[in-house]
């Protein structure tokens, strides 16, 4: 069973659906960081969180520590929004903090 | 503040020869961690280097190694390089401490012929 489970692997949606991305990990973390990572192109961190909520633009990811979940939300989705979205954790044990463990990756399409 | 670069972008080699690639940090960061990319694995973390030190190490063969220099600037080196090689190799710098956010570079994609 992989640590870091991510889903759906593939989501198709029209522009300006409401879009939920969704991460479960298996063991305690220091931290969770959500990725963006565009077609041929390097890796963005969107978002890093250890528990709650945070927002930027129309990008909103929440944590839930006790149920070892977190989701990834696009608000009003637009076709520049396509791309991979991995989870990525920290884990808390062996002094490994800096160590990040992946998710398979998301593939968002967002069709006009 | 400029952001993570890595040098080169793209790289071709055969199989067997050994190959070095750069990473320079963010300035201020003391920590680089070097990931490997691949169709088949995904994401997978190879090392990281704190203060010229390797602080953690993934399960990758001997082949692959790394290095951090004074300036926090990083190397990593892959020898005897082999088809299966054949990647996109990222590197990401953060201040250091526990849980902090990881800033990645561009990656340099290696083809190994």
């Amino acid at each position: 069973k992989n640590e870091v489970e991510q889903s759906p692997q593939n989501l198709t949606a029209q522009e300006g659906e409401f879009i939920t991305i969704n991460c479960s990990y298996s063991v305690g973390i220091s931290a969770l960081h959500w990725l963006q990572q565009h077609p041929g192109g390097g890796i963005v961190s969107l978002f890093m969180l250890s528990s709650g909520k945070k927002k930027h633009g129309r990008l909103i990811a929440t944590i839930n520590i006790q149920e070892k979940h977190s989701s990834l939300h696009i608000t009003a989705s637009h076709p520049r929004d396509s791309a991979v979205y991995i989870c990525a954790v920290g884990f808390l044990y062996g002094g490994a903090t800096n160590k990040l463990i992946f998710g398979t990756g998301t593939l968002l399409a967002v069709q006009p | 503040k400029a952001g993570v670069t890595q040098t080169p972008r793209y790289l071709i080699k055969t199989r067997g020869q050994q190959v070095t690639l750069s990473c320079s940090p963010i300035s201020g960061h003391r920590s680089v961690s070097w990931y490997q990319q691949t169709p088949g694995q995904g994401l997978q973390f190879l090392f990281e280097y704190f203060s010229e030190t390797q602080r953690n190490k993934g399960n990758f063969p001997g082949r692959f190694s790394g290095r951090q220099f004074s300036n926090s600037r990083s190397e990593m080196n892959v020898s005897t390089l082999e088809l299966g090689d054949s990647a996109l190799y990222l590197c990401a710098s953060s201040l250091g401490g526990d849980g902090n956010e990881q800033f990645f570079g561009p990656g340099t994609r290696l083809t190994v012929l």
